[in-house]
């Protein structure tokens, strides 16, 4: 069975640019999950949807930071502008429905802003 | 607010000793208890997890945790570590059917020849 997908791996961009990761949850998840890894602050989580429905954003740093899902299969975490305090690694993770919390990661966009 | 510590930033050993990555929780309701590992450049991947029942959890490539309710601890053992073990190992934490996974600061496993 295919994983979690994100792409890009990598994105190198300027200041100022907009950046468009994006996700595919493994297929038959309801939950979907994008978190943010850094040395600083390690792995925090950004925002949670449940059935294609955003249920907690409260991780999302400030206004530039939006994420979308239109669909099961597919989710998209938009920075705009981006800045350079933006640089790190972002994860997309799936959950079935399920009692217990085992959540499913992707391999992870690494994220530069120069 | 759930919390998890993990002692230890960094831990280096030979090849083939035991080792143990410490795990402590903050919480007095019920838990599920993960351990995951990162390798460089990959995202995470679940080793075990701790959910009810029998307190000694084995998970994937010979590791396994023990979940210590008084203690609040599930400490992760190997008895013969290899070098493609080298990694990052998160420890993290549900409150029961919670969407929240808590992680800690991950420790890093380095195992030299």
């Amino acid at each position: 069975d295919a994983g979690v997908i994100q792409s890009p791996r990598h994105e190198v961009t300027e200041m100022g640019q907009e950046v468009t990761l994006r996700c595919k949850p493994i297929s038959g998840h309801n939950s979907l999950f994008w978190y943010r890894q850094t040395m600083m602050r390690g792995l925090e989580l950004l925002i949670y949807f449940n059935n294609n429905v955003p249920i907690d954003d409260s991780g999302m740093p400030e206004d530039r930071f939006s994420a979308k899902m239109p669909n099961a299969s597919f989710s998209t975490l938009k920075i705009q502008p981006s800045e350079p305090r933006d640089s790190a690694v972002y994860f997309c993770a799936s959950r079935p429905k399920r009692a217990d919390n085992e959540q499913f990661f992707g391999p992870g966009t690494r994220l530069t802003v120069l | 607010a759930q919390s998890v510590t993990q002692l230890d930033s960094q831990v280096p050993v030979f090849e083939e000793a035991p080792v143990e990555l410490r795990c402590n929780y903050s919480s007095s309701v019920s838990v599920y208890l993960f351990w995951y590992v990162q390798y460089p450049n990959q995202g995470l991947q679940l080793l075990l997890k701790y959910l009810s029942g029998s307190t000694l959890v084995k998970g994937i490539n010979g590791f396994e945790a023990e979940f210590n309710k008084s203690q609040t601890s599930f400490h992760l053992r190997k008895p013969s570590v290899h070098i493609s073990d080298t990694a990052e190992y998160f420890c993290a934490v549900s409150r029961g059917s919670s969407y929240k996974l808590i992680f800690g600061s991950g420790t890093r496993l380095l195992v030299r020849p």
